[in-house]
């Protein structure tokens, strides 16, 4: 089955860039996603980005696939205090329901 | 987007008792899910609510413990039967437009406890 992967915990401080990262297990993953969930609050859609494709780029936000290795990445530019939230990345396999990565919970340090 | 609304917003409720959890979107969409998101977890697909019929379930997840409803395009909602503590998460709704559309929509979620 489907298996996505991502580490707990990413610390970053204010102004610098933050790289959050995820794996994947099923091949036939037509799209993935990313998904920011803030305290007390439901999720967020930021971005996704087709399997055909390598990078996308929105704003501050640049997201990198890499298929072979089945690797996903955000890197979000200029990290400010209120990017301090859970991320969480996503993919769908076939059909229209999404798995999700475990939750990557980025601190910004002032 | 999709203006996606739900109530309760939380809930604390005893051992045993049901709760129905009620998801509006502000326009008509194709797809319908429902989501739990354990406390500390992610996210894991309970079923598709499907318009007119009854509800996709996930493996793990039965009907007689999360009836399910779409009676439109607009509307849902989840049940949880005869609950326990470990019931204790929060719902989430989501939905889809279709035509196309590969974006999904979460709803601000239902935070339930069950004592």
């Amino acid at each position: 089955g489907e298996d996505v992967e991502q580490s707990l915990f990413l610390s970053v401080r204010e102004g610098d860039s933050s790289v959050i990262n995820c794996t994947y297990t099923d091949s036939s993953s037509t799209y993935l996603y990313w998904y920011k969930q803030e305290p007390g609050a439901g999720l967020q859609l930021l971005t996704y980005i087709f399997s055909n494709m390598d990078m996308k780029q929105d704003q501050r936000l640049t997201v990198l696939l890499n298929k072979k290795d089945k690797h996903l990445s955000l890197r979000i530019a200029d990290t400010q205090t209120g990017d301090s939230a859970i991320y969480f990345c996503a993919e769908r396999a076939g059909a229209n329901n999404l798995f999700f990565g475990t939750g990557t919970r980025l601190t910004v340090i002032p | 987007s999709a203006v996606i609304s739900q109530k309760p917003s939380r809930d604390i409720c005893q051992r045993g008792t049901s709760l129905t959890i009620q998801c509006q979107v502000d326009s008509q969409v194709t797809m319908m899910f429902w989501y739990r998101q354990q406390p500390g977890q992610s996210l894991t697909l309970i079923a598709t609510a499907n318009q007119g019929s009854e509800a996709t379930y996930e493996s793990g997840f039965v009907i007689d413990k999360f009836p399910i409803s779409r009676p439109n395009l607009t509307f849902s909602t989840l049940t949880v039967s005869n609950m326990s503590p470990e019931d204790s998460s929060i719902y989430l709704c989501s939905v889809e437009r279709g035509s196309g559309s590969n974006e999904q929509f979460f709803g601000p979620g239902t935070r339930l406890t069950v004592l």
